[in-house]
């Protein structure tokens, strides 16, 4: 099955920094990696995901990039702020609307 | 769109009681809904997936007789916790996907808490 590693599993910034998470997926049937943010208490909240038919999406200060050659695929979030503290998951699945292989979350902290 | 409500947010009950918690979509045709327990600071662990009119499956090592799910609509699934322990706490999200809907869209989540 699919396997998928996320890294770093903490990472702190300055605010107006930029913050960088990568995971990693085994299975090359895997075709959607969708990012989700989760603040303390709630449920993830899905913010940007992106199509093994496209190598970048940018919505704002967010954007997703997609290697399919090394199964890699990174969240790139710009000009941190406070409010962009939380845990980020990223996952992966071989078709869209079935199970979600989720990596182990990053904990971003964005120091004012 | 893609609102998915849960209900309750937060429950505390003694040993031995049952629980029920109710995961809606609220504005989209849920063909399929997730179930997941996550501890404190850790990722999410599916428990069980179910479809509408269908006999969930679940994950390996989850309890069928213990974690009831329900997904007799195509807008509510439930769970519920039967016979619960103090190891049952946990936190409790629910997941919806549709024909229409091409990803996972999350519950708020439910904080169960055993005594």
């Amino acid at each position: 099955g699919e396997n998928v590693e996320q890294h770093p599993s903490t990472l702190s910034v300055q605010e107006g920094d930029s913050a960088v998470i990568k995971c990693t997926y085994s299975d090359s049937a895997s075709n959607y990696f969708p990012w989700y943010k989760q603040e303390l208490g709630k449920g993830p909240q899905l913010i940007i995901d992106i199509r093994s038919n496209v190598g970048e999406k940018k919505d704002q200060r967010i954007a997703v990039t997609l290697n399919k050659t090394a199964k890699h695929f990174s969240l790139h979030i710009t000009e941190t702020q406070p409010e962009d503290s939380a845990v980020y998951f990223c996952a992966a699945t071989p078709n869209t609307g079935n199970q979600f292989y989720f990596g182990t979350g990053t904990s971003l902290t964005v120091i004012p | 769109g893609a609102v998915v409500s849960q209900h309750p947010s937060r429950v505390i009950c003694k040993s031995g009681t049952s629980v029920k918690i109710e995961c809606r979509s609220l504005d989209f045709q849920a063909t399929t809904m997730f179930w997941y327990r996550q501890f404190p600071k850790q990722s999410l662990m599916l428990m069980a997936t179910s479809n509408e009119g269908s006999k969930a499956t679940y994950e390996q090592g989850v309890e069928k007789d213990k974690f009831l799910i329900n997904h007799a609509s195509l807008t509510l699934s439930t769970l519920t916790v039967t016979s619960a322990h103090p190891e049952d706490s946990s936190f409790y999200i629910c997941s919806a996907s549709g024909t229409r809907v091409q990803t996972q869209y999350f519950g708020p989540g439910t904080r169960l808490l055993v005594l």
